[in-house]
C-alpha cells in the first residue's frame, strides 16, 4: 500500500466548475499536510498547508480528517489557469529525525473553456 | 521563484559517466533536502541535511550516489557511473527553523541517460 495514495485523474472539468480532489495516508504519526501544485515538467509549488481546523484560502478550501487519514482540496469557480497536477503531500513524523515529505502521485487537472 | 536555484537545469550524458549538481537554497534556510521525480510519480526522498549534516539516506540512494553540503549553505549531489535508470528530475527543497515544515523547491535538474 502507498503511504499516500490520490485519484491519479485526470479531471476534465468546465471554467466555474467546483472540483475536489480526495487523498488518503497510511501512516497515524504524520504531522503535517500539505497540497501542492505542480505545472508540466516544472517544480512542485506550494499551494496551501492543511491544518486540522480546515483552512481556506480564496477559491481553495483544504481539510484534514485526523481519524480519518483522509485530507481533500476544494477548488471553487475554476480556472483555466487552475490546470495542473495537484499532490497530496504528507510529512514530518512524530519522533522521526527529518520532516521529509511524502508525495503522492498527483491528480492531473484540465480546465477546458 | 521561491529562491531556491539549482545547475545545471538540463544535463544529458551518456551511461557509465558521473555527474554533479549543485543547490543553492534560501539564504537563511537550514534544512536541505533533494528529491528525485520520474514521469508520472510524485517526488520520492532522497536524502536530508541540518546544516552541514546529512542526517538521513533512503534507500533509494545506492552507493553510487553522494551528496554534501560542506559548509551548511549549498549542497551537490553525485552519480557515480550513472545508468539509465537514473533519468529523472533531481529536485532540491529548503526549509526554515520557523517554516512549519514547509519546503520550498528548486526548478530541478533534468538528467537524461543515453
Amino acid at each position: 500500500r502507498k503511504e499516500v495514495e490520490q485519484d491519479p485523474g485526470p479531471f476534465n472539468v468546465p471554467e466555474g466548475a467546483t472540483v475536489a480532489f480526495n487523498c488518503t495516508y497510511s501512516n497515524s504519526a504524520s504531522q503535517s499536510f500539505f497540497w501542492y501544485r505542480q505545472d508540466c515538467r516544472k517544480e512542485p509549488k506550494l499551494l496551501m498547508s492543511v491544518y486540522s481546523s480546515g483552512n481556506e484560502d480564496g477559491r481553495f478550501t483544504a481539510q484534514l480528517n485526523r481519524a480519518s487519514q483522509y485530507i481533500s482540496l476544494l477548488i471553487r469557480d475554476s480556472k483555466l489557469s487552475d490546470s495542473a497536477t495537484y499532490l497530496c503531500v504528507v510529512g514530518g513524523v512524530y519522533g522521526g529525525a527529518t520532516n521529509k515529505l511524502i508525495f503522492g502521485t498527483g491528480t492531473l487537472l484540465a480546465v477546458q473553456p | 521563484d521561491t529562491g531556491v536555484s539549482q545547475d545545471p537545469r538540463h544535463k544529458i550524458t551518456k551511461r557509465g559517466q558521473n555527474v554533479t549538481f549543485r543547490c543553492d537554497p534560501i539564504s537563511e534556510h537550514n534544512r536541505l533536502y533533494w528529491y528525485r521525480q520520474t514521469l508520472g510519480q510524485g517526488p520520492e526522498f532522497l536524502t536530508y541535511f541540518q546544516n552541514e549534516a546529512q542526517l538521513e539516506k533512503s534507500r533509494l540512494l545506492s552507493d553510487r550516489f553522494s551528496a554534501e553540503r560542506p559548509k551548511g549553505s549549498f549542497s551537490t549531489l553525485e552519480i557515480q557511473r550513472t545508468e539509465q535508470g537514473d533519468s529523472a528530475m533531481y529536485l532540491c527543497a529548503s526549509e526554515g527553523v520557523s517554516s512549519y515544515n514547509e519546503q520550498f523547491f528548486g526548478p530541478g535538474t533534468r538528467l537524461t541517460v543515453l
